[in-house]
């Protein structure tokens, strides 16, 4: 147990639909990165918060966005749903933004 | 960019030592991790290397070469309950990202 917790653990949407993914941080820990991880692939990185602001963006479209809140909790939302979005998305974080990332168990989301 | 190759899937018997193989070509390098991922759950945090040579921890050793590029994973006195799939994942470096680019797994497989 990391003590990083996601919800909901699984979902299932229709094509142009938007989705929000939440995550809580382990306590103390300052930075969020959220990956997603399609069957049979590593995980891909979509973006890093760090104290509030994005700090570092992967190549993901503006349609995947993202918000940390005060106590380092953080939000993925993804609008316009397309079938390539279903896939296991994984938050991850870190005492500091080099520190070692810690995951999540996980959203999976299926996108019909 | 960044390209990480590992192979695919291993087999090794119960008592057994395997290594893993990890090559990377990357633009930036702050240092390597491994994960281990069971299916269907979230990454766990293995090891991290930053300097050339060998961590040890316990039954997992990683070792680590910056001029070659390359890591492996040394898993000795296999259990079955290492059948999992093992991701060797690169810390990109530049300002403002730490962000981890993953290979696609190895799947490894014990048997009796």
């Amino acid at each position: 147990e990391t003590g990083v917790t996601q919800s909901p653990t699984h979902l299932i949407k229709t094509r142009g639909q938007q989705v929000t993914l939440r995550c809580s941080s382990q306590s103390g820990h300052n930075t969020v990165s959220w990956y997603q991880q399609a069957l049979g692939q590593g995980p891909q990185f979509i973006f890093q918060y760090y104290r509030e602001e994005e700090n570092g963006r992967g190549n993901f479209p503006p349609r995947f966005s993202g918000l940390q809140f005060p106590n380092y909790s953080s939000e993925l939302n993804v609008n316009a749903l397309e079938l390539d979005d279903s896939a296991l998305y994984l938050c991850a974080s870190s005492f500091n933004r080099e520190e070692t990332q810690y995951f999540g168990p996980g959203t999976r989301l299926l996108v019909l | 960019g960044q390209n990480i190759d590992q192979p695919t899937e291993m087999t090794a018997t119960e008592g057994a030592i395997v290594q893993i193989n990890c090559t990377y070509q990357t633009s930036g390098f702050n240092g390597l991790f491994w994960y281990q991922q069971h299916a269907g759950e979230a990454p766990t945090f293995l090891s991290y290397n930053v300097l050339d040579g060998l961590e040890e921890k316990g039954r997992f050793s990683s070792f680590l070469s910056r001029s070659k590029g390359y890591s492996y994973l040394l898993l000795k006195e296999l259990q079955m309950k290492d059948s999992a799939s093992y991701l060797c994942a690169v810390e990109g470096a530049g300002a403002g990202s730490y962000q981890l680019t993953f290979g696609k797994g190895t799947k490894l497989s014990v048997i009796p």
